[in-house]
């Protein structure tokens, strides 16, 4: 079963407005962390944006904030005002547990492109 | 600082050949990995290590060796390359996490492996 889960595989948005990534995940223990990873044309991944299961509020970095909803088990990006460099693969990964490795387990992503 | 740094960026093998590839880290980073990225199917990780020394497997170790004599490089090594090892190799290394921190991994730039 996946673990994590990008129903999108690509999406469209226009320059300057909001975009909203969608991300399922499936775990059964209850300390898990999801991140979010961006990864331009250029090849580089980069990191945007981290939720732990127990914190209490959405994260947020900049324009990039995490639409977290514990009970649906979903992790979804939100970008706003959004921007030509915007266009990139964006992957959704998942930490489960305490686990010590700090393994990531990675969703096979949406590629997204902003429209001028 | 260099980062995460991967040598060679480009590679074309024949089908048995042998190769390593080099992962090197200038930030102190205890944490290894290397991932493999193929079209649709996001990360999958390899091998990882937790520590110099070290080494353990990760969702698709096969066909693959790795070591970590030095805390600063992690190597990838392919004995015998297969056609279906074909695929984007990433290296990225992070801080040991301490529960569930924020602690993201960062990521080399990749290294495009091609078996003829």
């Amino acid at each position: 079963a996946q673990k994590i889960t990008q129903t999108q595989p690509g999406m469209f948005v226009q320059e300057k407005e909001a975009v909203t990534l969608d991300c399922t995940y499936d775990t059964s223990d209850p300390s898990y962390g999801l991140f979010w990873y961006k990864q331009p044309s250029s090849g580089e991944m980069i990191f945007l944006i981290y939720q732990g299961s127990y914190d209490q509020q959405n994260a947020t970095e900049g324009r990039y904030s995490l639409n977290f909803q514990k009970a649906r088990k979903s992790a979804n990006l939100v970008i706003s005002a959004s921007q030509l460099g915007d266009s990139a693969m964006y992957f959704c990964a998942m930490r489960e547990g305490l686990d010590s490795s700090y393994k990531l387990i990675f969703g096979s992503g949406t590629r997204l492109l902003v429209r001028p | 600082n260099a980062g995460v740094t991967q040598t060679p960026k480009f590679r074309v093998l024949k089908t048995g050949q042998s190769m390593t590839l080099l992962c090197a880290q200038d930030m102190n980073h205890e944490y290894m990995y290397w991932y493999r990225q193929d079209p649709g199917m996001g990360l999958r990780l390899i091998h990882y290590s937790v520590g110099e020394g070290t080494t353990a497997k990760g969702e698709v170790p096969d066909g693959y060796n790795v070591s970590r004599l030095k805390k600063q490089n992690f190597l990838l090594g392919l004995e015998s390359a297969a056609p279906s090892q074909t695929s984007v190799y990433f290296c990225a290394s992070s801080y040991r996490p301490s529960g569930l921190t924020a602690t993201g991994q960062y990521f080399g730039p990749g290294t495009r492996l091609t078996v003829l």
